[in-house]
């Protein structure tokens, strides 16, 4: 079955502007949550959505938001970006939500931002 | 604080040769412990996930171990392969009430380069 997918893969923007980023989950999951990738960091959790609610929040400015729709995909925003904002940034897919043992999570390949 | 330390940062090998990477945490209540390998510009995937009761488990030539009352645990690579060439991401999931992949806790990973 497909994976989880993210588009557009790599996109280019400058400072100010405004960005989405489209995420499809694997068929059948309900649960999506977006990281953010950068060399020096790691991977930071942004949010986490289950049936099209937002159950938790990482400490990111209100720049970055998300929703999930109906079919479970799922937008990230960005808005105003920065410099800083150049990630790359994932999103994974589960059956259920939260880290549970049982709980496989699933990640796609992510977006390439890179803001100039 | 909820913290994971891996160990290496990075680690350079050569091909055929055996490895052990590092995970050190101080996540509690500790529920699991997964390993991902993240290629280049690619997402993480999930080579193992651990609960509290489990000590090893494998996923062909990688062994993951995991010593609960000390909070390490170690990836094993056996018989390196140049496909090996990624970072091995440690990440941790606390317990608790109304779980969220919030609670998931990611190291910062391990640069492994096999060389021929």
């Amino acid at each position: 079955k497909a994976g989880v997918t993210q588009t557009p893969r790599y996109l280019i923007k400058t400072r100010g502007q405004q960005v989405t980023l489209s995420c499809s989950p694997i068929s059948g999951h309900r649960s999506v949550s977006w990281y953010q990738q950068t060399p020096g960091q790691g991977l930071q959790f942004l949010f986490e959505y289950f049936s099209e609610t937002q159950r938790n929040k990482g400490n990111f400015p209100g720049r970055f938001s998300g929703r999930q729709f109906s079919n479970s995909r799922s937008e990230m925003n960005v808005s105003t970006l920065e410099l800083g904002d150049s990630a790359l940034y994932l999103c994974a897919s589960s059956l259920k939500e939260g880290g549970g043992s049982g709980n496989t999570i699933y990640f796609g390949e992510g977006s390439w931002l890179t803001v100039v | 604080k909820n913290q994971v330390e891996q160990s290496p940062q990075s680690l350079i090998i050569l091909e055929g040769k055996n490895c052990t990477l590092q995970c050190n945490y101080t996540v509690s209540p500790f529920s699991n412990l997964r390993w991902y390998k993240q290629d280049t510009g690619r997402g993480p995937v999930s080579l193992t996930i651990m609960t509290f009761s489990e000590n090893t488990k494998s996923n062909g030539r990688y062994t993951a171990t995991l010593d609960a009352d000390t909070k390490q645990s170690s990836l094993h690579i056996t018989a390196s392969q140049l496909s090996d060439s990624a970072s091995y991401i440690c990440v941790v999931s606390a317990n608790g009430r109304g779980s969220t992949l919030g609670r998931l806790y990611f190291g910062r990973g391990t640069q492994l380069t096999v060389w021929p």
